[in-house]
Order: structure tokens, then sequence, then C-alpha cells
């Protein structure tokens, strides 16, 4: 079945730097692949997704790329604001598949 | 729209108790799941459910049951709780539909924080 590799588990940037996290994924029929923002006592939110058709997806400081051929895709998050301190997972799914294969989750900490 | 109701927000429970913590989502979800959230472990599925009347296994069911009479709610019942079970608790839903690429973005509930003691 399908298994998704996320890392960092912790990542710490400057307010204003960029961070970057990356997740694998083992099953390459996988084609539908989300990231979550949890920010600390509240519920994950979808905060941009990306299919398998496409190679990168951008929303305004975030985007997401997508590699197929090595079966990774990454969140990058340019400018980095306080807010943007939270936990984030990153899935994968097959369409034909209901079920989401979670990462385990990067908390990302910005420093003032 | 509500999106995804969940309670209790907070429960304390003490060992052998049984619980049910409720789910109901007004969206018109076929798939509705539960997961618990511990430190370091990310989101694991307890049970699912692709539609009223179906229900089944996710990675950590034990200790855990589930129906689904409804389109709507999705109940996860705690038979006989273990300080094991302490953990947040998130349910969720989304639009997925066997063989159709539509918008599956899950909608999770606010959360239940149980604590066993």
């Amino acid at each position: 079945g399908e298994n998704v590799e996320q890392h960092p588990s912790t990542l710490s940037v400057q307010e204003g730097d960029s961070a970057v996290i990356k997740c694998t994924y083992s099953d390459s029929a996988s084609n539908y692949f989300p990231w979550y923002k949890q920010e600390l006592g509240k519920r994950p939110q979808l905060i941009i997704d990306i299919r398998s058709n496409v190679g990168e997806k951008k929303d305004q400081r975030i985007a997401v790329t997508l590699n197929k051929t090595a079966k990774h895709f990454s969140l990058h998050i340019t400018e980095t604001q306080p807010e943007d301190s939270a936990v984030y997972f990153c899935a994968a799914r097959v369409d034909s598949n209901y079920q989401l294969i979670w990462g385990a989750g990067t908390k990302l900490i910005i420093k003032p | 729209n509500a999106g995804v109701t969940q309670t209790p927000k907070f429960q304390v429970l003490k060992t052998g108790q049984s619980m049910t913590l409720q789910c109901a989502q007004d969206m018109n979800h076929e798939y509705m799941s539960w997961y618990r959230q511990d430190p370091g472990m990310g989101l694991r599925l307890i049970h699912y459910s692709v539609g009223a009347g179906i229900t089944d296994q996710g990675e950590v069911p034990n200790g855990y049951n589930v129906s689904r009479s409804t389109t709507e709610d999705f109940p996860l019942r705690l038979l006989s709780a273990a300080p094991s079970q302490t953990s947040v608790y998130f349910c969720a839903s989304s639009n997925w539909v066997l063989g159709r690429s539509v918008n599956t973005e899950a909608f999770f509930g606010q959360g239940t924080r149980l604590t066993v003691v």
C-alpha cells in the first residue's frame, strides 16, 4: 500500500525567509497530493493541493511542486510570517481510492 | 453550512467507561472518517464510511466501533476506555465519489480532546 514520508519533523526559520517541506510517496498510482495546515489547538485545513497532471501550483506565498519520476512533492512558503507557524501535513491518494495517506507532519516555527 | 460538527470538545473518562463521540456534516458528503492524533504520529485512521450503511476499519480500529445509519451522522463509540486511548480525535468528511475526480477536500470537525484516567 501507499506510504508517505515527510521531512523534516521540525523546521525553524527566520521571519521573512523561505521554508520548504518535503514528502515522498511509494505508490506510483497516487495522483492527488494535498497539504493541510493545523494551527495550535485547531483543526487541519486544506491550504493547497496538486494533481499529477501538473508540476507546480502557486497561491500567493505558498507553492507546491511535484516530481512524479522521483515520487516526491514539496511545499514552499516564501516571505514567512508569524501566522505561518503551525503543523503542516502532506497526504497522497489515488483517485479511485477514498483514503488519504498522511505524512507524520512538520512543525514550522517562525522566529521573529 | 455548518460543515462538520463534532462534540464534545473535551472529555475526561475513567478507565472502563464507555462513551460516544458525535460527528455530523451538512454537506451531503458520502465519505466520512475518524482519526486520532497523537504527538509525532500524525493522523491515524480509525474507521471510515463510504456511505450510509457501509463502514470499515482503518489503521487503528481496536477498541472503537462506528455506525452510519444516515449520510449526515457518523458516531464513534469507545467501548471500554483505556489510558492508551487518550488522544485528540477528529472526524472528517469529503466529497469523494468512486470514479470521479471531484473536489475531494477533507473537512475536519473541531476535534475532541479525550483524556482517560
